[in-house]
């Protein structure tokens, strides 16, 4: 079956734009990460989605970010007034079922982000 | 913070080698996660270990799990070129809902 998607692929934006980030996760599944990775680094934690339950935004580094998911399905993520340190690779990642305990999460391909 | 620690950060071999990686981490867990990144794009994962077990294969893939010094390690035996990639380990603390990544282990295994 399709694996989690993401688009765009590649975005190139001006420093103070606002963009948005796509996330369709696999069908059935019930939670939903975003990552922020930067260049040669490890993944940053952003946001997690539980079904129908509050996200969980402690991950999100400033009120630039925000995340919004309706259902079970796509999800957006919106960066606010773009700044250079910005500039990374967005990944989305989707699990099953709530919890980690069993869990292994699928990502998708990212989303390069460069603010100029 | 509860993030794994990955090392060596980065490490060089022949094809036909093994290769070793090491995960340190500071909380306790529920389980730990491996997984692969190919150019710096989407990761793939590749095992899971619970805190209750000691040692898990899958294919040419050995991980082991010590928890009471809060260390793991992953072992890929009889490298090939394929395995060049970032590898992570990702812990899930006490949460159940978060996973905490590593920086990575940058593995280039030569032909």
């Amino acid at each position: 079956g399709a694996g989690v998607s993401q688009s765009p692929s590649n975005k190139v934006t001006e420093k103070g734009k606002d963009v948005e980030l796509r996330c369709d996760p696999i069908s059935g599944h019930t939670a939903l990460y975003w990552y922020r990775q930067r260049l040669g680094q490890g993944l940053e934690f952003l946001i997690y989605f539980q079904g129908n339950s509050a996200p969980d935004k402690s991950g999100l580094p400033s009120d630039r970010f925000s995340a919004e998911r309706t259902g079970e399905s796509v999800s957006t993520l919106t960066i606010q007034r773009t700044q250079q340190e910005d500039s990374a690779v967005y990944l989305c990642a989707s699990s099953l079922r709530a919890g980690t305990l069993y869990n292994e999460q699928f990502f998708g391909p990212g989303t390069r982000l460069t603010v100029l | 913070s509860q993030q794994g620690e990955e090392d060596p950060q980065a490490l060089s071999i022949q094809e036909g080698e093994n290769a070793t990686m090491n995960c340190s981490y500071k909380t306790s867990i529920n389980n730990l996660q491996w997984y692969r990144q190919n150019s710096g794009r989407g990761l793939v994962h590749l095992i899971l270990i619970r805190s209750n077990e000691r040692e898990k294969h899958s294919g040419r893939l050995r991980v082991t799990l010590d928890t009471s010094k809060k260390s793991s390690s992953l072992l890929i035996t009889a490298s090939r070129a394929a395995d060049t990639a970032s590898y992570f380990c990702a812990t899930d603390g006490t949460g159940f809902n978060k996973f905490y990544f590593g920086s990575g282990t940058k593995l280039n295994v030569k032909p």
